[in-house]
């Protein structure tokens, strides 16, 4: 069953400007991720943060957790029409290895 | 980065047929697992396919409905059997650990397999 509730469930923005999408989820963590999906097609991995891990970068990319609230943040900074995709955060849980638990998603719209 | 392949890429199918959706990896991995993402929804994990052995299925999935094959570490099947409309979704396969599995591990995802049933 998904653990993680995202929001803005649809977020529309102009070029240029920042995004940000939040996720929070229900059990301890081992890591959360981050993964963007194009019109239906298959996932690609943006970035990993450790349970221990506050806050990470990769590019224009900035992700925060906060283990206290369960909660994460996706921070998209200077977004361009191509960043137009749907969000998606996944955590493996304490109790697992592997095992990716999804997120409802946050569509995003970057109007040129 | 493994590079992954999914055939079909989509198919349109009759109520009450089956079908298999083949996952080809570029290198041997230990992990590979099979999601459903229905319409709109986000990606339920189905199961986990074990190289030689039979699949860990995830709650409301059974192998009756969904059965798999490992044979090797680069190659799995995903059988949705007796489809019904309700079936129509996106199935994706994905792998982890191109070495040693931890819970640090990423999973890269095949492109996706687009199942419509009449």
């Amino acid at each position: 069953s998904q653990q993680g509730e995202e929001d803005p469930q649809a977020l529309s923005i102009q070029e240029g400007e920042n995004a940000t999408m939040n996720c929070s989820y229900k059990t301890s963590i081992n890591n959360l991720q981050w993964y963007r999906q194009n019109s239906g097609r298959g996932l690609v991995h943006l970035i990993l943060i450790r349970s221990n891990e506050r806050e990470k970068h990769s590019g224009r990319l900035r992700v925060t957790l906060d283990t206290s609230k369960k909660s994460s943040s996706l921070l998209i900074t200077a977004s361009r029409a191509a960043d137009t995709a749907s969000y998606f955060c996944a955590t493996v849980p304490m109790d697992s290895s592997y095992k990716l638990i999804f997120g409802s998603g946050t569509r995003l719209l970057v109007r040129p | 980065s493994a590079v992954i392949s999914q055939k079909p890429s989509r198919d349109i199918c009759q109520r009450g047929t089956s079908l298999t959706i083949q996952c080809q990896v570029d290198s041997q991995v230990t992990m590979m697992f099979w999601y459903r993402q229905q319409p709109g929804q986000s990606l339920t994990l189905i199961a986990t396919a074990n190289q030689g052995s039979e699949a860990t299925y995830e709650s409301g999935f059974v192998i009756d409905k969904f059965p798999i094959s490992r044979p090797n570490l680069t190659f799995s099947t995903l059988t949705v059997s007796n489809m019904s409309p309700e079936d129509s979704s996106i199935y994706l396969c994905s792998v982890a650990g191109q070495g040693k599995v931890s819970g640090n591990n990423e999973q890269f995802f095949g492109p996706g397999t687009r199942l419509t049933v009449l």
